[in-house]
Parts: C-alpha cells; sequence; structure tokens
C-alpha cells in the first residue's frame, strides 16, 4: 500500500462549524504533514508531525488545530473558520523528517467556507 | 532561507514535440534534493522525477529528464514526445534534511494535440 488517503474529498462548511479533515497511510511512514493549496498557487506548509509529536508549526492560526491520534492517522480539526481558508489541503508523508526523499500525497481535501 | 523560482507561468508543446520547463532555486547548503512535481486537475501531487543534488548525472525517467546545473542552481525539467495526459500544473520544489518542502509558484502546461 504505498496511498496517502484523505476524507473527505469535498466539504462545505459555515463559519460557526466544527468539522475534521482526515488522512491515513499504511506505509509505516513517521513524519505526516499538512498543506494547503490556494488555487493557482503552491502548496504551503502548515503542520509537521514526526513520530507523533508536533514538530513543526508555521504561525497556522489557531481555528487549525492538528492531530496525530497515531502513527497512521493524521487530523486536521477546523473550527470558526474564515471564507479565505477556502482552499486545498493537502496531507502527505515521509519515512521520517530526517528522510530528504519524496513525499507521498493524498488527493486533497477541497474546503469551501461560507 | 531556500527559495525555489519558476520563472514561466506558462507553456504550450505540441503533442509529440519536447519541452523544457525551467526552475532555479537559492540555497546555501549542500545535501539536498530537488523535485518536480506533477499536479492534473485532480488535484493530486504526483512525482515525476528527483535528483540527490550530490550526484553529477542528470535523473531520467522514461520521457522524463532533467538538466542539473549544480554551480549556476539550475534544475530544469525536459519532456520529450509530449502526450495529451502531460498536461498539468508541474511544480519544481527542494528539499533538505529536516527541512519541509520548498515548491516554486508553478508552470502550467498545457499540450496541444
Amino acid at each position: 500500500d504505498t496511498e496517502v488517503t484523505q476524507t473527505p474529498k469535498h466539504l462545505v462548511m459555515g463559519m460557526t462549524n466544527k468539522k475534521s479533515l482526515k488522512c491515513e497511510q499504511h506505509m509505516g511512514h513517521r513524519a505526516m504533514y499538512w498543506y494547503k493549496q490556494k488555487a493557482k498557487k503552491p502548496p504551503e506548509l502548515m503542520f509537521v508531525y514526526s513520530y507523533e509529536k508536533l514538530s513543526i508549526n508555521e504561525s497556522v492560526p489557531s481555528r487549525f488545530s492538528p492531530e496525530c491520534p497515531n502513527s497512521s492517522l493524521l487530523n486536521l480539526h477546523l473550527h470558526a473558520l474564515q471564507p479565505e481558508d477556502s482552499a486545498l489541503y493537502l496531507c502527505a508523508s515521509s519515512q521520517d523528517l530526517g528522510d530528504i526523499e519524496k513525499l507521498f500525497f493524498g488527493s486533497g481535501t477541497q474546503l469551501s467556507v461560507l | 532561507a531556500q527559495t525555489v523560482t519558476q520563472s514561466q507561468p506558462e507553456m504550450s508543446v505540441q503533442e509529440a514535440e519536447t519541452v523544457t520547463l525551467s526552475c532555479t532555486y537559492d540555497t546555501s547548503e549542500s545535501d539536498y534534493y530537488l523535485f518536480w512535481y506533477k499536479q492534473p486537475p485532480s488535484r493530486q501531487m504526483i512525482l515525476v522525477i528527483r535528483q540527490e543534488a550530490y550526484k553529477q548525472q542528470n535523473a531520467t525517467e522514461n520521457r522524463f529528464s532533467v538538466n542539473f546545473q549544480k554551480a549556476a542552481k539550475s534544475f530544469s525539467l525536459k519532456i520529450s514526445d509530449s502526450q495529451l495526459g502531460d498536461a498539468a500544473m508541474y511544480f519544481c520544489a527542494y528539499r533538505s534534511a529536516l527541512k519541509d518542502m520548498r515548491f516554486g509558484a508553478g508552470t502550467r502546461l498545457t499540450v496541444k494535440p
């Protein structure tokens, strides 16, 4: 299994809603990442987890709350989002943080905040 | 800080022809990887090719090859015998140890039948 699976594929939410994005991989990777990608822009790093601990937080607003329940799962909890948070949210994984080989990406969750 | 620059927002190629996408980067590190990712309309980021900085030999993957000029900090992607399925956004990316992946702004490639 060489896939990173993200659910849901599409999500529409209001500014008062609470929702979660999920990411799963079964490649034994110990580093997992959340990226945000606005239309026609490159992905921008949000968070990095290494061995289930938050390693990098790129000054992301607290309305985004990551969680790594185990080595295979990565969640992104969303609360009180703004319309400008509408974007494609990509999850990725790699063998570990020190591994500078490729990242495996999921297909993303397209989020629309109304 | 490492930066990755793609100076061609859009490129177009005729089917079966060859096209080259440009990428330059800035770094003071000696050990790093360079990547080209493809993002088709499905939005999935697909690795096309990667190059280890310590290797002088240019990487090749079937119709895809790179021209890696370490001193010039240049990393261009050549697509030979272009196919309709090659149409996508192409991102050049840089990564060093214990650092995250840095992406260029992307080049949108159109393939004309």
